[in-house]
């Protein structure tokens, strides 16, 4: 079954301070990884996803297949990232993308 | 940039009642979806349509849901007999291609609210 865990709920941290959200996923072949976030009253949007190896807004995300995770980093936080953020993965044949239940990031000024 | 656009942004209906909601996906993309989000809880996937069919369905989306191409521009999503428990965040969206590594487009969604 496909699965996609976000363990963290609710996440605040300072400006300025290294920020992780983590996302666990499982999946029986080969999957693709994305992290959607959602702003206040707004969208959801990508932010990014593994397939593209690129930094978005500072973020960047690993696929380790090995822990089967794709946790998302940021090295400096603005109080611009505070936001709701969805790891989300999609299968081969793309037909659907299954979430993860979201993480509340609030950063502190 | 196009996006995907959902109408009505809110929609209050009384139970037993039937509800469309619509949406106008980008117009090169070929695959839709309709997503909801109880509240307080994660967005979960109803169905995905391509080439004027249901491609893929969730066990959420029963009999009394249904989806429809009816023009060009439109897909919709429609409850039959609402229930409580339907009230929620409808999401639609769009991508250009289903296999995998393809962006999702969503829409700002429509609140179902059912009383």
């Amino acid at each position: 079954a496909q699965r996609v865990t976000q363990p963290e709920k609710l996440l605040s941290v300072f400006k300025g301070a290294p920020v992780e959200l983590k996302c666990n996923y499982s999946y029986s072949g080969s999957p693709e990884l994305f992290w959607y976030v959602q702003y206040s009253r707004q969208r959801l949007q990508l932010l990014l996803r593994h397939i593209s190896r690129e930094s978005i807004k500072g973020f960047t995300a690993d696929l380790n297949k090995g822990e089967t995770s794709f946790h998302l980093k940021k090295p400096f936080a603005q109080e611009e990232d505070s936001a709701m953020y969805y790891c989300a993965l999609s299968g081969a044949s793309g037909n659907q993308f299954y979430f993860g239940t979201g993480t509340s990031l609030t950063v502190i000024p | 940039e196009p996006e995907v656009t959902q109408t009505p942004s809110h929609q209050v209906t009384q139970m037993g009642q039937e509800v469309i909601l619509r949406c106008v996906p980008i117009s090169n993309h070929l695959y839709f979806y309709w997503y909801r989000q109880i509240l307080g809880q994660k967005v979960e996937f109803l169905v995905s349509f391509y080439n004027n069919e249901i491609s893929e369905k969730s066990e959420i989306f029963d009999d009394q849901f249904s989806v429809e191409r009816p023009d060009g521009s439109n897909f919709t999503l429609k409850i039959r007999s609402t229930k409580l428990e339907d009230s929620a965040m409808y999401f639609c969206a769009s991508s250009e291609r289903g296999q995998g590594g393809t962006e999702a487009f969503f829409g700002q969604g429509t609140r179902l609210t059912v009383v």
